[in-house]
């Protein structure tokens, strides 16, 4: 069955490290954005591809960055961690049916030291 | 900036009882999707509504879309207590999806 996978599950790290969060999906779908989940706002979108080689920045983009190199996955980097960047992060991917359907991973809840 | 209104945030009912919930927004969407996520999970693809006025049930959940597609519904016939959870709207325009905040929905046996 297709599905879509994060890793890690739980990641602490320390304030200024670099940290990079998996997602692979194997829907095969063009579209896969990043999202963090925060009490009182919801999820926001962080960056969003639409393919290999495209990448655009979400709402909330701002010390993060992403790269698509292949259908399948998109990481997402942290550049120079952050305490406000302590979050639930989830990983999404839709195909080109048009109704905008996504489906998300399980998760990865980071925590900025 | 698109936005989603959802309401109630947060509810706490009997098992057995009825619901709605709400989602609201000013600005019209190409589709509006609802998940259901439950703690240290991914939400989870409930339904799909595209056309103004159309409701689509799945089982005990009916959701609606308002006529001029900037709203929705989602209503619970005699909830158990395997629907609490966190209940997500979600407005779809450029293959993205804009959410709300949620409505985080107790069963209480």
């Amino acid at each position: 069955d297709a599905e879509i996978t994060q890793s890690p599950r739980h990641k602490i790290t320390e304030t200024g490290r670099q940290v990079t969060l998996a997602c692979h999906q194997t829907w095969n779908h063009n579209n896969m954005f990043w999202y963090r989940q925060d009490l009182g706002h919801g999820l926001r979108l962080i960056h969003y591809s639409y393919g290999v080689q495209d990448t655009n920045k979400g709402e909330v983009s701002d010390g993060y960055s992403v790269s698509r190199s292949n259908t399948e996955d998109l990481p997402l980097t942290l550049e120079s961690a952050a305490s406000s960047q302590t979050s639930v992060y989830f990983c999404a991917s839709s195909g080109a049916s048009g109704t905008y359907e996504q489906y998300f991973g399980p998760g990865t809840r980071l925590t900025v030291t | 900036t698109q936005l989603l209104e959802q309401s109630p945030q947060f509810l706490s009912i009997q098992e057995g009882e009825n619901l709605t919930v709400y989602c609201n927004s000013s600005s019209v969407f190409s589709s509006l999707q609802w998940y259901r996520q439950e703690p240290g999970e991914g939400p989870v693809l409930l339904v799909t509504v595209v056309t103004g006025g159309e409701v689509k049930k799945l089982k005990r959940l009916t959701f609606q879309f308002g006529d001029a597609r900037k709203d929705s519904s989602l209503h619970i016939t005699a909830a158990q207590p395997g629907d609490t959870g966190l209940y997500l709207c979600g407005g779809g325009s450029n293959y993205k999806l804009t959410f709300g905040k949620g409505t985080l929905l107790t069963v209480n046996p």
